[in-house]
């Protein structure tokens, strides 16, 4: 089984700010790797695939990259509704897995 | 509108056994592969159970395996999780979900509202 590990676990930063998430493989993933955004009380939210692409209707200011162990997620200027928690997830091998997950949080 | 609706949560005992369906509509049903994925409270997700486009691939999680059973069917837009023998920590949301992508196995690209299961005695 693939593990997943993201960090930081929680991320304190002011509204304008730059956010840059992490998400490492205990084996290679390819570029099969995914970010999802959950608010509070919603279902999660597809936010980039394949390591680096922008599902529909994304902001420009989320971006992905990476490639085989090391991935990141950076939202280059946070808005309100970015403070959330955000999950990667691996589709390169059964059975799938989710990082436990990075909350952003308001400073 | 694209949409996934869930329902058939419930409370139930230990040992157990409960069916979630999921209605589909707004998209051609056949042409993704679907999964189930669940949070239990104050945690992270946990992907449980997908299905292939046409139910003849089915991968659950090990934890799952030999109690609960994902299937389909294509003529309603309709997917399904048979769970059997449930436990206190199956005790969650549980997510339908539509995988995305070009070949229709890529992420989760469409998720329903969730249903809450609950297991206690």
């Amino acid at each position: 089984e693939i593990a997943l590990t993201q960090s930081p676990a929680t991320l304190s930063l002011s509204p304008g700010q730059r956010a840059t998430l992490s998400c490492r493989a205990s084996q290679s993933v390819r570029s099969d790797l995914v970010w999802y955004q959950q608010r509070p009380g919603q279902a999660p939210r597809l936010l980039i695939d394949n390591a680096s692409k922008r599902a529909t209707g994304i902001p420009a200011r989320f971006s992905g990259s990476g490639s085989g162990t090391d991935f990141s997620l950076t939202i280059s200027s946070l808005e309100p509704e970015d403070f959330a928690v955000y999950y990667c997830q691996q589709r390169r091998e059964w059975p799938l897995t989710f990082g436990g997950g990075t909350t952003v949080e308001i400073k | 509108e694209v949409q996934l609706l869930e329902s058939g949560g419930g409370l139930v005992q230990p040992g157990g056994s409960l069916r979630l369906s999921c209605a589909a509509s707004g998209f051609t049903f056949t042409s993704h592969a679907m999964g189930w994925v669940r949070q239990a409270p104050g945690k992270g997700l946990d992907w449980v159970s997908a299905i292939s486009h046409f139910g003849d691939e089915i991968y659950d999680t090990e934890s799952v395996k030999g109690r609960f059973t994902i299937s389909r069917d294509n003529s309603k837009s309709a997917l399904y999780l048979h769970m059997n023998s449930l436990r206190v920590e199956d005790t969650a949301v549980y997510y339908c979900a539509r995988r995305g992508g070009d070949t229709g196995w890529g992420g989760f690209d469409v998720w329903g509202q969730g249903t809450v299961v609950t297991v206690s005695s």
